[in-house]
Parts: structure tokens; sequence; C-alpha cells
């Protein structure tokens, strides 16, 4: 299994462009988690999905940041506009299932908004 | 509020030097307790769940144990490769679900 894919990998943008992030869950995995990575904040959760239905987005920041599961392979978090202060490294990671703990985390994507 | 609170926050250990990492957490309900370790420019990668005080697990070098307040992720003998960032998370009651709330980390640095 190739793990759980994230793309792209780097994203340079300036402020006010939509950035979209992309991931590819571990296949038959049933949670999908995404999380932000920053020096001042360390590791926060944004929302996590459940059989592609999202079931807590407390996490996200504001209403410029969204996320969305079509299917069981793929997801997207989507964040417009894009300001300085969102620049980290966002985390996707897939979990089995209900009775396993662990969660498997793609590479991240760093992204940074000038 | 759920907390998570690691330390020190670097580390720095000569090869074969053991050494402990402190997770102090404060959670209503605690439903697991975590350890990831994480290199530079990768997600993290689990190590270890513990879900009750008194639970120990071990993984070649590494050893977690946890009582009510806090847990140690002890390193014996370390060697090079073992420098990472460790991160701690908990999963609990007020966080409710899935949620979990990750510690920053402590960063250590093993010399040959």
């Amino acid at each position: 299994d190739a793990g759980v894919i994230q793309s792209p990998r780097h994203e340079v943008t300036e402020m006010g462009q939509e950035v979209t992030l992309r991931c590819k869950p571990i296949s038959g995995h049933d949670y999908l988690f995404w999380y932000r990575q920053t020096m001042m904040r360390g590791l926060e959760l944004l929302i996590y999905f459940n059989n592609n239905v999202p079931i807590d987005d407390s996490g996200m920041p504001e209403d410029r940041f969204s996320a969305k599961m079509p299917n069981a392979s793929f997801s997207t978090l989507k964040i417009q506009p894009s300001e300085p202060r969102d620049s980290a490294v966002y985390f996707c990671a897939s979990r089995p299932g209900l009775l396993n703990n662990e969660q498997f985390f793609g590479p991240g994507t760093r992204l940074t908004v000038l | 509020e759920d907390q998570v609170t690691q330390s020190p926050e670097a580390l720095r250990l000569q090869e074969g030097e053991s050494s402990s990492l402190n997770c102090s957490y404060t959670v209503s309900g605690l439903r697991g307790l975590f350890w990831y370790r994480q290199d530079p420019g990768k997600g993290p990668e689990f190590l270890f769940t513990l879900y009750s005080a008194g639970e120990e697990k071990e993984k070649e070098r590494l050893k977690a144990t946890l009582t009510k307040k806090e847990s140690f992720l002890h390193i014996t003998a370390p060697k090079p490769e073992d420098s990472a960032t460790y991160l701690c998370a908990v999963q609990g009651g007020d966080t409710g679900g899935f949620k979990t709330i990750f510690g920053a980390g402590t960063r250590l640095f093993v010399k040959a």
C-alpha cells in the first residue's frame, strides 16, 4: 500500500487566492482527519470524517476553510480566500476503523501564503 | 479544557545514555493516550496507544507507561537514528468522538 497520499507537497500562493489541498486515504480506512501544524500552535485537528460524512469540524478556524469527502478515496481541504496566517503544514491522516486507534499520516502539504 | 503538556521541549543525549520524556495531561474520561514519532519534513508515525493507568508498552528501545496524570516515554540506550520529535496526544470525554489533542512535542537529539 502506498500509504496516505497528499498533493501538492508544496504550495506557494498570494493572499486572497483560493487554495485546494488533496488527500487520498489508505484504501479500506473508514476515518479521515485533516490537521494543521505550526510552530506556534503545534498539531491541531481541523475536521474529521467517518465513512465520508463530516463528524466534527469544530477545529476549522473560520468560514474561509471548507472540507469535502465526495467518496471513500478522496478528500479536499479548501481555503478561500487565503491569508498569510494560514501558512502551515497541512496533514491528512486515515484510520482503519472503530477498534483500531492508529492514525496513518500523509507526508503533508507545506502551504505558504505571501 | 483538555490539555497536553510535554517536557522537556528539547533533549540532547549521547548514544547509549538512557532517559525519559514526560507527557502530562488533563482530560475528563481518558479514552486513549498516544505516542507518535515525527521526523523532519514527514508526518507523525504512530508508536503506542495506552488506555489505563498502569499499562505499559514496548517497542525496541522505547517503552511507554501511563499513570492517571502523565505518561512517560523511556528510551533505553538510544541511537542516533532515534533522533526525532516525539508527540503525545489524548482522546477524552471533553473532546468527544475521535478528536485528538496533541502536545507540542519533545525534540530528541542523540549524538554518536
